[in-house]
């Protein structure tokens, strides 16, 4: 079964507690993105990554960083996490990118979502 | 000024009823929109996806999109119950590629 898997789907950690965010892909898709979802917010890109070992900056990134050594994981780490990281995290992923307006729609694939508190 | 704005709702309404969801945007760079649904404790999923003007229809789903006002609506016809969901517009423009900027999303809520 086509899916983007992601653990843990709940956790509660204390200030300054390293963590990590592990997702993992088994389409074979080129992109991959993480994603907070807040209240009022909506989803709000933190990072990406085009292919492996290429990774660029969302809308959002302070607190976090990506790695991209393999194709199918993209983990999301908080080195240091402060409360107000405290929120609904979505790995996403799709084929690659393409300036051509044939190409298919892009369509993001999201995990079920890992939420966090930070206390 | 947020970049796409959509009502969070929530909106109740009984089932069979017509459903209206719309959102705004500013930038009129914006090619491409979408609608995902995200039931609760789930991932957004792809509903519908339009490019440029015009309509767009899959089953009891109708999406419509006006650039010259910068306004997008998805209409659900003969609600259901199993409609109960987020509804989340986004957008992107082409030459990004797979960066999407979604709307906060509304809360529907169809009642048996």
């Amino acid at each position: 079964e086509a899916q983007v898997t992601q653990n843990p789907r709940y956790l509660i950690t204390v200030t300054g507690k390293k963590l990590t965010v592990t997702c993992s892909q088994n389409m074979n898709h080129e992109y991959m993105s993480w994603y907070r979802q807040d209240p009022g917010l909506g989803l709000r890109q933190i990072y990406y990554s085009m292919n492996v070992e290429v990774t660029d900056k969302g809308d959002v990134p302070e607190g976090y960083k990506v790695s991209r050594k393999e194709k199918r994981n993209f983990p999301l780490i908080l080195e240091s996490p402060s409360p107000n990281q405290t929120s609904l995290y979505f790995c996403a992923s799709s084929h690659g990118t393409s300036g051509r307006a044939n190409r298919d729609t892009g369509e993001l694939f999201f995990g079920e979502g890992s939420r966090l508190t930070v206390l | 000024q947020k970049e796409v704005e959509q009502d969070p709702g929530p909106l109740s309404v009984p089932e069979g009823a017509i459903v209206s969801l719309n959102c705004t945007y500013s930038n009129s760079a914006f090619q491409y929109f979408m609608w995902y649904r995200q039931y609760s404790r789930k991932g957004p999923e792809l509903l519908m996806y339009t490019y440029s003007s015009g309509n767009k229809e899959d089953g009891r789903f109708t999406a419509q999109v006006d650039k010259s006002s910068k306004y997008i609506s998805l209409f659900i016809r003969d609600s259901q119950p199993s409609d109960s969901a987020t509804y989340l517009c986004a957008m992107k423009i082409w030459e990004y590629g797979n960066k999407l900027v979604f709307g906060a999303g509304t809360i529907l809520r169809v009642k048996s």
